[in-house]
Parts: structure tokens; C-alpha cells; sequence
């Protein structure tokens, strides 16, 4: 169970468009999801906190009109980066749980390359 | 949110049993202490988690002393395949939750 799916796996997009990444819990609801960025031989960084039905809170330094976070659905999240620069390049991964005292569980990331 | 502290490295051999100890000096009353495992290009997958004590489950073992002020990941027997990048976090288990990644430890198993 607390399976989390994420897609696209990977992705190019030419500078200047936009790419929206969707994460779905499978088979739980979610009423909070977390959006994460790992760049080559660096931990995971936070970006921000969807929550179902209410705005995103982003971490420090993280652009919320650059980085847009939809949670429509308590099974669905999705992250769009907007006018995408070859340094948005990077693994974006998301998770989610079903609450209480579960673990976090992540989606297998995206692999975005901005040309 | 308490920091975590751990091995940047470690290095083991097939068949042989891996303890990664993370300190949390700072952990407060409602934290709880979660280990995950990541490979390249994949998201991290849970591991354990436990509050105080021991925790064991199918895949390892979490050994908390009673300060709480560190906590071990036992892995037994390791094979290759748990070549990975493990770290440990403290969360808290209320509305204010969410999982800050540290450094982690770069575990390799040789044959």
C-alpha cells in the first residue's frame, strides 16, 4: 500500500516553456503532499507543501510564481515550472502521506532537462 | 526541526552487518525518527521508523536509546544491492509535519 506515482519519469522541454509534473497517491488519500529538487550528488532540498484545496507553502528562496503547485484533488498534486531555464534542470520528486503517525512516501521523480 | 548528523560514508563488504548511527541532539518530545534508502534517479523509499527502543521489521532493525539523542540503522547481512545513499530524519507526527533531508551516508557494499 501508499503507493505515490509520478509523471512524467523524465522530461525536455526547450528554455522558456512550461512543464507540469503530476503526483498521485494510488491508493490513499492525501491531504498534504511535499514537492522536493535534487540536483547531481546533493540531498534532497523541500520546495514547497501542497495542501488539498489551499495554497502552497514554499520553503525559503523558492519562487512560487516560477514553481506553481496545484493540489485539486486528495489524490493529486501537480508542479508546473513555469518559463523553465536550463538551471531548472533537475530531479523533482514528490510525496505524500496518509497522515498520523505514517511515513512519508515518495514518487519515483522526474527528471527534467531544459535545453 | 532537529538537525541530524551522519556519516558522510561508509564502506562494507557482502554478507557483512552495517550499523549507521545518526545523532539528533535536539530532538523534542513529539519527533519521531525515520530512515530511508535512495538509489540513483529514484525517489526514497521508506525504511523504519520508531519512537524509542528497538524497531525491527523484514528489512532492518532501529535502535533508539532511552535520551533519544541518537539513533542506529542496523542492516544484516548486507548484499550489494544495498549499495545506497541512507538517511536518517526527525519529524515531527502532528500538522506541522514535513521531512528536511541532511547529507545523508553514502553506504557502498563490495563483493
Amino acid at each position: 500500500g501508499a503507493v505515490v506515482s509520478q509523471h512524467p519519469s523524465r522530461v525536455i522541454c526547450k528554455s522558456g516553456t512550461s512543464v507540469k509534473i503530476e503526483c498521485r497517491s494510488l491508493d490513499f488519500q492525501a491531504t498534504t503532499m511535499f514537492w522536493y529538487r535534487q540536483f547531481p550528488k546533493q540531498s534532497l532540498m523541500l520546495m514547497a507543501t501542497s495542501n488539498e484545496g489551499s495554497k502552497a507553502t514554499y520553503e525559503q528562496g523558492v519562487e512560487k510564481d516560477k514553481f506553481l503547485i496545484n493540489h485539486a484533488s486528495l489524490t493529486l498534486s501537480t508542479l508546473t515550472v513555469t518559463s523553465a531555464h536550463p538551471e531548472d534542470s533537475s530531479f523533482y520528486i514528490c510525496s505524500a502521506r496518509v497522515g498520523g503517525l505514517s511515513p512519508l512516501h515518495f514518487g519515483n521523480g522526474t527528471r527534467l532537462t531544459v535545453t | 526541526l532537529a538537525k541530524t548528523t551522519q556519516p558522510i560514508s561508509m564502506d562494507s563488504y557482502e554478507g557483512q552487518e552495517v550499523n549507521i548511527t545518526c545523532s539528533h541532539n535536539n530532538i523534542a518530545t513529539n519527533d519521531y525518527i525515520t530512515w530511508y534508502q535512495q538509489f540513483p534517479s529514484q525517489g526514497p523509499r521508506f525504511i523504519i521508523q520508531g519512537y524509542k527502543t528497538k524497531v525491527t521489521n523484514e528489512v532492518a532493525s532501529l535502535f533508539i536509546p532511552a535520551d533519544r539523542k541518537s539513533s542506529t540503522l542496523s542492516l544484516p547481512r548486507v548484499s550489494l544491492s544495498d549499495t545506497a545513499v541512507y538517511y536518517c530524519l526527525v519529524a515531527r507526527m502532528d500538522s506541522s509535519y514535513k521531512l528536511i533531508f541532511g547529507s545523508g551516508t553514502r553506504l557502498l557494499v563490495r563483493p
